[in-house]
């Protein structure tokens, strides 16, 4: 157990609402990981950190903003949901060992109306 | 840009079966590889890490092996059970934060 925690598990919302994501992870790691997963596309990155407030953009960002302005908190935010963001998002964190091994957390499920 | 291919897509095997799950990368420049189970609903969950610079990683009946040269890794899993029915995913670490997934493997293990 990484000790990751997401919320919510499970949100439905309207195409045009905001929403955001949380990732908190309780042994401070570096690096933490936006990803979303889609049958058919499989896991995509959308968004990563490196430290407080320094974060950067994965393959699938378009939509998407993040803030870390603590080590342990990693935000998600769809400013404007759509339907195409239907998906299942997971965070994950890298351990600062040399082995660089990755965690998810349990995933958060949103679908777009 | 690195692809990982994961062969076959879907297994069905009888319990207590010996399996591999095959995982193919393109860019043989890897920092490491990562195996993964996820269940259905749920997380992904680590099963094995190996190095590039090493050959293979064992834990329990799970035995993963790295050859660099030829792309490929395997997961062989040692006397197959019910509970290991499961999606089987693989990630490529080329450096820095470029991880690619393979699409996985479906597995049933039938009792």
């Amino acid at each position: 157990d990484a000790g990751i925690t997401q919320s919510p598990r499970h949100k439905v919302t309207e195409t045009g609402t905001p929403v955001t994501l949380r990732c908190h992870q309780t042994e401070n790691h570096r690096y933490m990981y936006w990803y979303r997963q889609d049958p058919g596309h499989g896991l995509r990155l959308i968004h990563y950190s490196y430290g407080v407030k320094d974060t950067d953009k994965g393959e699938v960002s378009d939509g998407y903003s993040v803030s870390r302005s603590k080590t342990e908190d990693f935000l998600l935010t769809l400013e404007s949901a759509t339907s195409s963001q239907t998906s299942v998002y997971f965070c994950a964190i890298r351990t600062d060992s040399n082995t660089g091994e990755l965690f998810f957390g349990e995933g958060s499920r949103l679908t777009v109306l | 840009k690195q692809e990982v291919t994961q062969i076959p897509a879907a297994l069905s095997v009888p319990e207590g079966e010996n399996l591999v799950l095959n995982c193919s990368f393109t860019d043989s420049a890897i920092y490491n590889l990562q195996w993964f189970r996820q269940d259905p609903g749920k997380g992904l969950t680590s099963l094995l890490l190996i190095q590039s610079s090493q050959r293979e990683q064992t834990s329990g009946r799970l035995n993963a092996s790295l050859d660099k040269s030829s792309g490929r890794s395997t997961l062989y899993i040692a006397a197959s059970q019910p509970g290991d029915s499961a999606t089987y995913l693989c990630a490529v670490n080329g450096g820095g934060n470029k991880l690619v997934f393979g699409a996985g493997t479906i597995l049933r293990v039938k009792s």
